[in-house]
């Protein structure tokens, strides 16, 4: 079976970084995706990792090392719209669906 | 360039009606998801669709549920019989067909679904 582990509730203060990280138990997979949702919005794509290492795209970077089964999505220059949920999902080889965590929710204080 | 776009963006049903969730992917995408989300947990994946074919619909209930992507016009996801436990929020996700691994999907505003 496919399963990721996402920390339930982070907090940070504005203008920090915070690193959010996602394990994941699976037999093989095509990549791991970050997405961002607001409360009462849809889930927004961020960011897709294929191969080990670092992706960046502007403050947001996310990282894979599938040695370790293990990602992260890093948020640099924390603003109050960051206050959102973030998932991490994979697509296990020879499957169509993608596999979800339970999200962690981000809170970010003045 | 409109983005996915599911209506109703609410829906309120009594117990044992049916509920039909339309979705409309973005233009050129031939690739439709569709998922639930409960609050506080993560999406759960119900069906993929290419046009006029289920692909996957290895997480939709085997009992009223279905779904169907038409040649022409929107997806549907139909829920007959609604229960309470099928209250959630239910949203649809389109890719284009060159992505044909689904990695970025892109979501509709998602339809929430309240049966009393």
């Amino acid at each position: 079976g496919q399963s990721l582990e996402q920390p339930s509730e982070v907090t940070a203060v504005e203008g920090a970084i915070v690193q959010i990280n996602c394990t994941y138990q699976t037999s093989g997979f095509y990549g791991l995706s970050w997405y961002q949702q607001h409360d009462g919005g849809a889930p927004t794509f961020l960011s897709y990792n294929a191969l080990d290492g670092l992706e960046e795209t502007g403050r947001f970077s996310s990282f894979l090392s599938r040695s370790d089964s293990y990602g992260y999505l890093l948020l640099q220059e924390l603003q109050m719209k960051d206050s959102a949920s973030y998932f991490c999902a994979v697509r296990g080889i020879g499957n169509y669906q993608l596999i979800w965590g339970a999200g962690t929710k981000l809170i970010i204080k003045p | 360039n409109a983005g996915v776009m599911q209506n109703p963006r609410h829906l309120v049903r009594r117990r044992g009606q049916e509920a039909r969730l339309r979705c409309s992917p973005m233009k050129g995408h031939s690739h439709v998801y569709w998922y639930r989300q409960l609050p506080e947990e993560g999406l759960k994946f119900m069906v993929y669709l290419q046009k006029e074919n289920i692909i996957d619909e290895s997480g939709m209930p085997k009992e009223r549920f279905s779904a169907e992507f038409p040649k022409e016009g929107p997806s549907i996801l139909r829920i007959q019989q609604v229960v309470r436990g099928d209250s959630a929020a239910y949203f649809c996700a389109s890719s284009p067909p060159a992505s044909g691994s689904g990695e970025t999907q892109y979501f509709g505003p998602g339809t929430r679904l309240l049966v009393l």
